[in-house]
């Protein structure tokens, strides 16, 4: 299947500090990229739907001025966690479209681990 | 708003068992239902996907059914071996054109040599 890279794997900050994890498909061409954030024993909950060219989507309840999201080009999307707080501290996980697949398929990245101090 | 619930929430088995594991959903208008497997501190791999016109979907020894109408499915592992152990999420896609995930909080399986 098609491979979903995100950078860092981990990160630790302190708290007030800006973090930006970047999410790329490394063989394919994603118009569509999604951004998860997991917090420990919880449900995957999406954040914002990306699309190449065009401002993210947010769900209900995220905060747009928060959490950043350039999808600048085909293959990588970024989120920026601005002024992060230890609240903010979570597993966030990245994942693509491939158009060549079926609309379902999602390819997943490794994650990204948050620890705000 | 859809809601997917997965139960039991951990399961520990020894190894060379046949176990199940359940998911449900509130909102029988759902496009797809898919499976995934997720190690720890890892991202997420597809295991199986049944489109909401289908019934069961079969990979190795994994066996996923789908019962839309009662809201749910459940995932088949034969004869368990201690690398199936990882959290397995359910997650399903709605109709309507979105392509949104709505993940259940997933089984964590422990299977013992």
């Amino acid at each position: 299947g098609a491979v979903v890279s995100q950078h860092p794997s981990w990160v630790i900050c302190k708290s007030g500090t800006s973090v930006k994890i970047e999410c790329r498909s490394l063989d394919f061409q994603a118009t569509t990229m999604f951004w998860y954030r997991q917090f420990p024993k919880q449900s995957l909950m999406l954040m914002a739907t990306s699309n190449e060219g065009s401002k993210a989507t947010y769900e209900q309840g995220v905060e747009k001025d928060k959490f950043l999201i350039n999808h600048a080009s085909l293959t990588l999307s970024t989120l920026t966690v601005t002024s992060a707080h230890p609240e903010d501290s979570s597993f966030y996980i990245c994942s693509a479209r491939d158009p060549r697949a079926g609309r379902e398929t999602q390819y997943f990245g490794p994650g990204t681990r948050l620890l705000v101090l | 708003k859809q809601e997917v619930t997965q139960i039991p929430a951990a399961l520990s088995v020894p190894e060379g068992e046949n176990l199940v594991l359940n998911c449900s959903f509130t909102d029988s208008a759902i496009y797809n239902l898919q499976w995934f497997r997720q190690d720890p501190g890892k991202g997420l791999t597809s295991l199986l996907l049944i489109q909401s016109s289908q019934r069961e979907q079969t990979s190795g020894r994994l066996n996923a059914s789908l019962d839309k109408s009662s809201g749910r499915s459940t995932l088949y592992i034969a004869a368990s071996q201690p690398g199936d152990s990882a959290t397995y999420l359910c997650a399903v896609t709605s109709q309507g054109g979105s392509e949104k995930l709505v993940f259940g909080k997933g089984t964590k399986l422990t299977v013992n040599p």
